[in-house]
């Protein structure tokens, strides 16, 4: 298996433009994370799908973010319009059944740079 | 989920264990306890998790103390390809939720 894949790997965008992140789950996988890293926030969830269904969004900053799910194999998070204090490395992770708690996948990662 | 604490950072020598602690004085009865790394650069990787019992597999052995406030990772023999930051996560058996706190970056010396 190719493991979690994120696209694009690195993003860099002008304030006020729209940035939309993409993450393809591994196969068979029925949770999907999407996680935000700065230098002075850490690692924070922003959001949790379960069998594609959003179950937790309270971690989504503000309502310039947004996260769909369409189908087991494909998510997206948006950012419209972009702010610089949106520049941090997103990560998508996915994990197998409804609370995963042997353990979540996370793939390499999109670097956002707004400008 | 309880609070977790753990020395900034370590280091040790390529070759040697390397044994990374973390405290968890408020852990509940159904609260696990998880590792993960993070290798520069790249996602974070899990590692092990344990509920009272010690814990072994091909990375890592984890230990938890009787009282369970307290455990220690062992990477029983470091590489430089170890050189990450530790990251020790308290977790209720019925969260899904990881609360990453600032970890340890451990450093292994050639």
């Amino acid at each position: 298996d190719a493991g979690v894949i994120q696209s694009p790997r690195h993003e860099v965008t002008e304030m006020g433009q729209e940035v939309t992140l993409r993450c393809k789950p591994i196969s068979g996988h029925n949770s999907l994370f999407w996680y935000r890293q700065t230098m002075m926030r850490g690692l924070e969830l922003l959001i949790y799908f379960n069998n594609n269904v959003p179950i937790d969004d309270s971690g989504m900053p503000e309502d310039r973010f947004s996260a769909k799910m369409p189908n087991a194999s494909f998510s997206t998070l948006k950012i419209q319009p972009s702010e610089p204090r949106d520049s941090a490395v997103y990560f998508c992770a996915s994990g197998e059944g409804e609370i995963s708690y042997n353990e979540q996948f996370f793939g390499p990662g999109t670097r956002l740079t707004v400008l | 989920d309880a609070k977790t604490t753990q020395p900034p950072s370590m280091d040790c020598a390529e070759g040697r264990a390397a044994n990374l602690p973390c405290n968890h004085s408020t852990i509940s009865g159904n609260e696990y306890v998880y590792w993960y790394r993070q290798i520069h650069s790249q996602g974070p990787q899990y590692i092990i998790h344990g509920l009272k019992n010690n814990e072994t597999n091909e990375m890592a052995s984890l230990i938890i103390t009787e009282d369970r406030k307290s455990s220690t990772l062992i990477l029983p023999h470091a590489t430089l390809r170890d050189t990450a930051v530790y990251y020790c996560i308290a977790r209720s058996d019925s969260s899904y939720k990881l609360i990453f706190g600032s970890g340890t970056r451990l450093l292994v010396r050639p």
